[in-house]
């Protein structure tokens, strides 16, 4: 079968770091993407990650381990914005996102 | 904003009935897929279309079934409306890129 785990919640204050950590086990990996959601809102890209390592894009970065299964994303300086749902997706050659079950994110003053 | 609509953005409907939901994607994007998301999950691939041909399945039943044209325009259909299929229903299109961008969705009740 095929699932993807991640927290179901996270909470942390403003100006804070978080790290929402993410393990797959699925058939045909291509990468791992990150998507945020807020609430009543469509899902949003926020990164891609094919290849082992870290990427970085402003205040957010992802990281993959292939031979682990296993990625995070990290969200740096956090800002009340930033309180939505994160989800963790594979991405399947030439087809579909499998999404994981979402984490989701408050971020209080 | 992502450059993709979809209407209409509610619809109520009851048991047995048929619907159609509607998308358009992004200009030059030749691959739209649609996703099922109930509340509190996350979204759930039903199928995916390239060049009006369906190149991908999830695990839902043939009474939903799409269309893809050729002006960037799709279709979702779901025949014999049941109960569990209220959920949010997006569709993402895609390019060359792995980036896939998601419409705002419509939320089906069924009653």
């Amino acid at each position: 079968g095929q699932s993807l785990e991640q927290p179901s919640e996270v909470t942390a204050v403003e100006g804070a770091i978080v790290q929402i950590n993410c393990t797959y086990q699925t058939s045909g990996f291509y990468g791992l993407s990150w998507y945020q959601q807020h609430d009543g809102g469509a899902p949003t890209f926020l990164s891609y990650n094919a290849l082992d390592g870290l990427e970085e894009t402003g205040r957010f970065s992802s990281f993959l381990s292939r031979s682990d299964s296993y990625g995070y994303l990290l969200l740096q300086e956090l800002q009340m914005k930033d309180s939505a749902s994160y989800f963790c997706a594979v991405n399947q050659a030439g087809t579909a996102l499998i999404f994981g079950k979402g984490t989701t994110l408050s971020v209080s003053s | 904003e992502t450059g993709v609509t979809q209407s209409p953005t509610h619809l109520i409907k009851t048991r047995g009935q048929q619907v159609t939901l509607r998308c358009s994607s992004q200009s030059g994007h030749n691959t739209v897929s649609w996703y099922q998301q109930a509340l509190g999950q996350g979204p759930q691939f039903i199928f995916q279309y390239y060049r009006e041909e369906e190149n991908g399945r999830g695990n839902f039943p043939p009474r939903f079934s799409g269309l893809q044209f050729p002006n960037y325009s799709s279709e979702l259909n779901v025949n014999a409306l049941e109960l569990d299929d209220s959920a949010l229903y997006l569709c993402a299109s895609r390019g060359h890129q792995e980036t896939q961008y998601f419409g705002p969705g419509t939320r089906l009740l069924v009653l």
